[in-house]
């Protein structure tokens, strides 16, 4: 069966510090897709990255970076120098082929607060 | 750029009545979805479409109906409202399903239930 945890209910940190949002996946296929979301107070969940379990090498994108490691099933997500717009929730899911169903299965989300 | 978009954004209902929720996509996908998501709960599918006429459930899909009957419009509908679906809804579309495509959300419905 899918599975996404999320441990990290809330965190908060000072404004410029490094913060990574932990992801740990279940899952029975070999192939699938692991995702990240973020939701702002505004409340739309907007789309940061997709990876697929054929590809293991790290992604940075600014400030943003994602840590994918089969041998753990985890999937972290680094800010970098954190900013008060990145406070949001953050969702991290899953999708994989066996699951014929085309469903995504999200975490928990972790609510995520940079402080001035 | 309209994208996904739901109405309403906000109702307040009573126990035992019914209403129907209305998402619009106008980007063409085949996919559409629909979540809530309540406190410490993150998002759940209630129901999702893959294709035109087709409708599947997802892991909540007690106490809700949809219908898919044009593309473009995937409709969510409670027809006796309980105080358990107090919640927000959300929308989402994804044009080649969610194995490789991406999710586009609609900015959610908040739904009280009295």
């Amino acid at each position: 069966a899918q599975k996404v945890t999320q441990a990290q209910t809330e965190i908060s940190v000072v404004e410029k510090e490094d913060v990574t949002l932990d992801c740990v996946y279940e899952t029975r296929d070999t192939t699938y897709y692991l995702f990240w979301y973020k939701q702002p107070p505004s409340g739309e969940l907007v789309f940061l990255i997709r990876r697929n379990s054929f590809d293991e090498q790290n992604e940075i994108s600014g400030r943003y970076s994602w840590n994918f490691q089969k041998s753990t099933s985890s999937f972290n997500f680094t800010i970098t120098a954190s900013q008060v717009v990145d406070s949001a929730v953050y969702f991290c899911a899953l999708s994989d082929l066996k699951n014929r169903d085309d469903k995504i299965i999200f975490g928990k989300g972790t609510r995520l607060h940079i402080l001035p | 750029n309209a994208g996904v978009t739901q109405t309403p954004k906000f109702r307040v209902l009573k126990t035992g009545q019914s209403m129907t929720l209305l998402c619009a996509q106008d980007m063409n996908h085949e996919y559409m979805y629909w979540y809530r998501q309540d406190p410490g709960m993150g998002l759940r599918l209630i129901h999702y479409s893959v294709g035109e006429g087709t409708t599947a459930k997802g892991e909540v899909p007690d106490g809700y109906n949809v219908s898919r009957l044009k593309k473009q419009n995937f409709l969510l509908g409670l027809e006796s409202a309980a105080p358990s679906q107090t919640s927000v809804y959300f929308c989402a579309s994804s044009s080649s399903g969610p194995n490789t495509g991406e999710l586009f959300f609609g900015e959610g419905s908040r739904l009280t239930v009295l």
